[in-house]
């Protein structure tokens, strides 16, 4: 079975501190992709990062990372000093590198507070 | 200009019609899909067509059907509208990688 949970529904947190969004997912495939995706509250979804299953590599943009542990099916999204303009709803998805479909998982919202 | 456009952005309709929300996109991706969004539910795939002689149920296509007019337009109808129906649409097109979503449409069914 193809799936993403992302059991944290919503988070709070104070201007600064910093957080992370947990990201679990099952997949058959030997080969795969994840992605994370911000929604704010404007609604439109807007593309953060994607991650071949091969390359097992933390990665940070700015006050952004990642980190993709295949041994536990996690790609964790950790934000450093949170800003009020990180208040969205976050989605982690899963794709199979032969797959037609994406699976999303639920979503995390977070909330910043000033 | 946003290069995947839906239309129209937000409707309200009463049970029982027909109504159409149509994508369009200037990516020149062969690849596109229709997503439904509800509170806590995520995204879920309605369907999905990778050019325009192909056409593919997605996991929640009841009471949906589609329309691949061209490579760069893909149409979503609901032939007759429930309450249930309510939510926010979401067009995507995809080339080998990660989806670009359009900006959503909002439909309410009274």
């Amino acid at each position: 079975a193809q799936k993403v949970t992302q059991a944290q529904t919503e988070i709070s947190v104070v201007e600064k501190e910093d957080v992370t969004l947990d990201c679990v997912y099952e997949t058959r495939d030997t080969t795969y992709y994840l992605f994370w995706y911000k929604q704010p509250p404007s609604g439109e979804l807007v593309f953060l990062i994607r991650r071949n299953s091969f390359d097992e590599q933390n990665e940070i943009s700015g006050r952004y990372s990642w980190n993709f542990q295949k041994s536990t099916s996690s790609f964790n999204f950790t934000i450093t000093a949170s800003q009020v303009v990180d208040s969205a709803v976050y989605f982690c998805a899963l794709r199979g590198i032969w797959g037609n479909q994406f699976y999303f998982g639920t979503g995390t919202s977070l909330t910043v507070i000033p | 200009d946003a290069d995947v456009t839906q239309t129209p952005r937000n409707r309200i309709t009463k049970t029982g019609k027909r109504i159409m929300l149509e994508c369009s996109q200037t990516k020149g991706h062969d690849r596109m899909y229709w997503y439904r969004q509800d509170p806590g539910l995520g995204l879920r795939l309605i369907y999905y067509s990778f050019d325009v002689k192909d056409i593919n149920k997605g996991e929640i296509s009841d009471g949906y059907s589609v329309s691949r007019q061209a490579q760069a337009k893909f149409s979503l109808s609901l032939e007759s509208a429930i309450p249930n129906q309510t939510a926010l649409y979401f067009c995507a097109t995809q080339n080998t990688g990660e989806l670009f979503f359009g900006e959503g449409s909002r439909l309410t069914v009274l």
